[in-house]
């Protein structure tokens, strides 16, 4: 199956500072998502971004299909930002693979 | 239009008992995912529907656990004989899928604690 690699696993920031979160996967996908799951252990959509450049706010990704790697960048970071986010992907129909995230941690 | 719903959201149980989880897709998905998740680690597929038709199965789904969705509407997943190990969030995902391609949509879990 689909292996899937986050980096880095733990991020601490201070509030206002940029960040970029990455996934590398191992083979071609067909669906690649950003998830960011909140304390109470729900996963909220951030991307859906098989290929190409997204930008939603202070938020923005993009994935590189032919390399196999997708990057999330998060600029001006707020302590609302913490908590853990995932990559998922998957080839076909069926399932996505997720990796085991980065835990992002943004002091005040 | 409501999102993804699952219930109960917390369950706590002995060991060899039975549990019985319910998610209610996003109404005009036509697939629907089980995973589980357990601390520290990223959510594992276990098994999904493209309409009441069951496609694929992981290995993590022993034969204590059955998933089903009759009529294509709403999904339930049973864990038979619990065990410890069965400790995890339980989360559902429903999706619109073209040939293939989707984007999933979680439901807020499950949280299962066996003692």
């Amino acid at each position: 199956g689909i292996q899937v690699e986050q980096s880095p696993p733990d991020l601490i920031l201070q509030e206002g500072a940029n960040s970029t979160l990455r996934c590398n996967f191992s083979d071609s996908v067909n669906n690649l998502q950003w998830f960011h799951q909140n304390p109470w252990g729900q996963l909220i959509n951030l991307f859906y971004i098989p290929s190409g450049t997204k930008q939603n706010g202070r938020l923005s990704a993009t994935t590189v299909a032919t390399e196999r790697y997708s990057l999330l960048y998060i600029s001006s970071s707020q302590t609302t930002d913490s908590g853990v986010y995932f990559c998922a992907v998957g080839r076909g129909a069926g399932k996505s693979t997720f990796g085991d995230g980065t835990t992002l941690t943004v002091k005040p | 239009d409501t999102g993804v719903s699952q219930d109960p959201r917390h369950k706590i149980t002995k060991r060899g008992q039975n549990v019985t989880f319910r998610c209610d897709p996003i109404s005009e998905h036509n697939r629907l995912y089980w995973y589980r998740q357990t601390l520290g680690q990223g959510p594992e597929f276990l098994t999904y529907f493209q309409n009441e038709a069951q496609l694929e199965k992981s290995r993590l789904l022993s034969d204590r656990f059955s998933a089903e969705r009759p009529k294509g509407s709403f999904s339930t997943l049973e864990i038979q004989r619990t065990e410890q190990g069965d400790s995890a969030m339980y989360l559902c995902a429903s999706s619109f899928q073209g040939l293939f391609t989707g984007e999933l949509f979680f439901g807020e879990g499950s949280r299962l604690t066996v003692l």
